[in-house]
């Protein structure tokens, strides 16, 4: 069956550190894979996305992703945080085919320490 | 900018009323969505709309209906409201029928049912 993990429900930053937040998916090939952005009080928004190509992605705010093929992930990453930075960020993998619909994982909460 | 509204951002409402939640996105797409997100859960389809009169279950439909008269407008309605549907609702659309296709949502509707 589909799945995405989302691994940590919390990750706490300095202001100015770097950023990875994990997600793993179980899926039969290579799916499209997403990372959206919920600020609070807020819907979610694209940071980017990934369907073939190469594997490192650029999004929105300075954000990358890396598709590694071999380990199942596509990990978001950022080099140095800012506070607005704060907010909850979800993974999520869509099919090959014709479905329209997207699997999320369960979210990792960004807190980021002044 | 695609923009997807929602009718309200809170709602409270008693146990055994009927329920309308409303989304209107203004970018002529043909998908729409409704999720149901919840903490520590992410983000899970209750139905979603290809076309006009057009609707699938998603993963938890229980409990839910939805209506598509119109292509920007896509209602979801729980026809006897419990507490165990108090939570955060999310809207989506996205065009065409390309498999990956960016997801857009709207601001969410935070249900409260007493």
């Amino acid at each position: 069956a589909q799945s995405v993990t989302q691994p940590d429900i919390h990750i706490t930053v300095s202001e100015g550190a770097s950023l990875e937040l994990r997600c793993n998916y179980s899926y039969g090939a290579t799916p499209y894979l997403f990372w959206y952005v919920q600020s609070p009080g807020q819907g979610l928004q694209l940071l980017l996305k990934y369907f073939s190509g190469d594997t490192l992605v650029q999004g929105i705010k300075g954000f990358e992703a890396e598709f590694k093929r071999s380990q199942s992930s596509f990990n978001l990453r950022k080099p140095s945080v800012h506070w607005s930075d704060a907010a909850e960020y979800f993974c999520a993998v869509g099919p090959m085919d014709s479905s329209y619909k997207l699997i999320f994982g369960s979210g990792t909460r960004l807190l980021v320490r002044p | 900018d695609v923009k997807v509204t929602q009718s309200s951002r809170y709602l409270v409402k008693r146990t055994g009323e009927k329920v309308f939640l409303e989304c209107v996105q203004d970018m002529d797409h043909e998908n729409m969505f409704w999720y149901r997100q919840d903490p520590g859960l992410g983000l899970r389809l209750i139905y979603f709309s290809y076309d006009v009169k057009m609707k699938e279950k998603g993963d938890i439909p229980e409990g839910y209906s939805v209506s598509r008269e119109k292509k920007e407008r896509f209602s979801l309605i729980l026809e006897s409201a419990s507490t165990n549907q108090t939570s955060m609702y999310l809207c989506a659309s996205t065009r065409g029928t390309l498999a990956g296709a960016t997801q857009y949502f709207g601001p969410g509707t935070r249900l409260l049912v007493l």
